[in-house]
């Protein structure tokens, strides 16, 4: 089936500094991602919608200068979070989909920050 | 906002059926019910979806009223590594996935 990979699956960075999040579709296009946040016993939150070759779609609440998305081609989205500060600790996840196939949507495995 | 309500947790046996429910009154025509799943620091797990008709797949039955309105999820012979966070969505493909608060199910051996 399609696999979606998020990279790296983990990262510790410093407050004050960005990190980059990638998310690939492996074995199909994705002309739309979603990005989700998932704070400690909560659920999935969408943050944004990717969307190739535009500007992303963003929840209200999600500042789009501090989760920057670029969706530079059909199978890859990134999401950098700029300014990194420890309440932005989170475990972050990509979603894409396969439209022209009309199937389910997949997951990547996660990646969780943590701000120091 | 989700549109499904479910239990927040639930307990079964190993080896027994687990059957986890979903309420979800307010489904439009044209939305499906899919079911994930999240094992702990895991992304979603994709496990079946319907419209009408019951489904079942190698993972799960997918058991929807004629009424539309509630469905159940069943894992035939649950595992300890069925241990896991399920969401119930209604979903008509097109608008990103809500997840609700979804079920806890833990497996005791």
């Amino acid at each position: 089936g399609a696999v979606v990979s998020q990279h790296p699956s983990w990262v510790i960075c410093k407050s004050g500094t960005s990190v980059k999040i990638e998310c690939r579709s492996l074995d199909f296009q994705a002309t739309t991602m979603f990005w989700y946040r998932q704070f400690p016993k909560q659920s999935l939150m969408l943050m944004a919608t990717s969307n190739e070759g535009s500007k992303a779609t963003y929840e209200q609440g999600v500042e789009k200068d501090k989760f920057l998305i670029n969706h530079a081609s059909l199978t890859l989205s990134t999401l950098t979070v700029t300014s990194a500060h420890p309440e932005d600790s989170s475990f972050y996840i990509c979603s894409a989909r396969d439209w022209s196939m009309d199937t389910e949507a997949f997951f990547g495995q996660g990646t969780r920050l943590t701000v120091v | 906002d989700a549109k499904t309500t479910q239990p927040p947790s639930m307990d079964c046996a190993e080896g027994r059926a687990a059957n986890l429910p979903c309420n979800h009154s307010t489904i439009s025509g044209n939305e499906y019910v899919y079911w994930y799943r999240q094992i702990h620091s895991q992304g979603p797990q994709y496990i079946i979806h319907g419209l009408k008709n019951n489904e079942t797949n190698e993972m799960a039955s997918l058991i929807i009223t004629e009424d539309r309105k509630s469905s159940t999820l069943i894992l035939p012979h649950a595992t300890l590594r069925d241990t896991a966070v399920y969401y119930c969505i209604a979903y008509s493909g097109n608008t990103p996935l809500v997840f609700g608060k979804g079920t806890r199910l833990s497996v005791i051996a």
